[in-house]
């Protein structure tokens, strides 16, 4: 059964600080990672999906990589602002169930204090 | 576009008291679901859908039916409402198969008391 596991829990940082978020799972036979972010009282907003033949996506300041044969990917953020804080969560859409299925992480809570 | 639609936000209900959770969304997006999130649990997949008529149980389903008369609607019940049913549920929408962006809503704050 894939095991989706993020480390940390939560993270406090300076603003303008280049920081990242770490994210891995059990089982590599993946068709996609995706990152998510959550504001608090809010649903999930898609940031990045890396398809399992890629190595890395990126968006603006944010920037994303999957090491599928170690199991692990990792979400960058260059200069990080007060509005970057939120939770983010990691999923993978895995072989071993049908479609779309995505298997979360926990979350990291991220604050950026001004 | 509206995207993906929940109703209600917030929802207090009594031990034993059934409701409907909805949800639409207007994509047309084949592949719809149902999640519940829990501190220390994160997101656990409740009930998904790949068409109209078509449905599937996931990882919690018990306590839950749901149904798809049409595409864009997929409503989730609680029969017997416990107080281990108190959560946030997500919906979400996406194309069917691999490597489509899921598409969330806003929510339902469900607290059973």
């Amino acid at each position: 059964k894939q095991e989706v596991t993020q480390i940390p829990a939560a993270l406090s940082v300076p603003e303008g600080e280049n920081l990242v978020l770490n994210c891995s799972f059990t089982d590599s036979a993946i068709y996609n990672l995706q990152w998510f972010r959550q504001d608090p009282g809010k649903g999930l907003t898609s940031l990045l999906l890396i398809q399992s033949s890629q190595r890395e996506q990126t968006s603006g300041r944010l920037n994303a990589s999957l090491d599928k044969s170690s199991g692990r990917s990792t979400l960058y953020i260059a200069a990080s602002q007060p509005g970057d804080s939120a939770t983010y969560l990691c999923a993978v859409q895995s072989k071993e169930t049908s479609g779309s299925r995505l298997t979360f992480g926990e979350g990291t809570q991220l604050t950026v204090n001004p | 576009n509206a995207g993906v639609t929940q109703t209600p936000k917030f929802q207090v209900l009594k031990t034993g008291q059934s409701m409907t959770l909805q949800c639409a969304q207007d994509m047309n997006h084949e592949y719809m679901s149902w999640y519940r999130q829990d501190p220390g649990m994160g997101l656990r997949l409740i009930h998904y859908s790949v068409g109209a008529g078509i449905t599937d149980q996931g990882e919690v389903p018990n306590g839950y039916n749901v149904s798809r008369s049409t595409t864009e609607d997929f409503p989730l019940r609680l029969l017997s409402a416990a107080p281990s049913q108190t959560s946030v549920y997500f919906c979400a929408s996406s194309s069917w198969g691999a490597n489509y962006e899921q598409y969330f809503g806003p929510g339902t704050r469900l607290t059973v008391t």
